[in-house]
């Protein structure tokens, strides 16, 4: 049990262009999701935190209108790059738990992020 | 806040041999403590965790690690690793309330060598 998702596992796009990628959680209703930036070789810095229905809570240093993020549903989010550039080229991992009170985050496969 | 400090960054063992991956974490109040383990080009797995009671916590794969309060500490062992052991290991951190965010530390790459 405890299943995440993330769509798709590899992304390679143009300078400019947007790119959405999707966290599902696959056996259980996710009332939060973490999206988490990775560079090589480095730790998970946390981006954006999301609460099912609400607008997400961002970590300093990270631009909400660059990195759009979505929580529609209890087993859905969605974090869109815009105009993506060089700099955003990253491993993206999302986590889901069950809210408030359940201490464990599951994690997705993680999608890496090319942009040309 | 709290913070993670994982002392080693690269641990390389031989198989069959034991292995202390070491995790300190500083915060000003009580926290859960985990470890995580990520295989190449994967997202991480949930190792063990600590959230209260026994000090000693055993986790998958054969892994165990120790709540230690006075020294801060929570120290990852395994008493014969394998091969498939090889990866990057987190400690990560959170509080008990509020939003549950994870503060992980740089990571440990342990290699296992034949």
């Amino acid at each position: 049990g405890a299943v995440v998702s993330q769509h798709p596992s590899w992304v390679i796009c143009k300078s400019g262009t947007s790119v959405k990628i999707e966290c599902r959680s696959l056996d259980f209703q996710a009332t939060t999701m973490f999206w988490y930036r990775q560079f090589p070789k480095q730790s998970l810095m946390l981006m954006a935190t999301s609460n099912e229905g609400s607008k997400a809570t961002y970590e300093q240093g990270v631009e909400k209108d660059k990195f759009l993020i979505n929580h529609a549903s209890l087993t859905l989010s969605t974090l869109t790059v815009t105009s993506a550039h060089p700099e955003d080229s990253s491993f993206y991992i999302c986590s889901a738990s069950l809210g408030q009170g359940q201490e464990t985050q599951y994690f997705g496969p993680g999608t890496r992020l090319l942009v040309l | 806040a709290q913070s993670v400090t994982q002392l080693d960054s690269q641990v390389p063992v031989f198989e069959e041999a034991p292995v202390e991956l070491r995790c300190n974490y500083s915060s000003s109040v009580s926290v859960y403590l985990f470890w995580y383990v990520q295989y190449p080009n994967q997202g991480l797995q949930l190792l063990l965790k600590y959230l209260s009671g026994s000090t000693l916590v055993k986790g998958i794969n054969g892994f165990e690690a120790e709540f230690n309060k006075s020294q801060t500490s929570f120290h990852l062992r395994k008493p014969s690793v394998h091969i498939s052991d090889t990866a990057e290991y987190f400690c990560a951190v959170s509080d008990l309330w509020g939003a549950q965010k994870l503060v992980f530390g740089q990571g440990t790459r342990l290699t296992i060598n034949p």
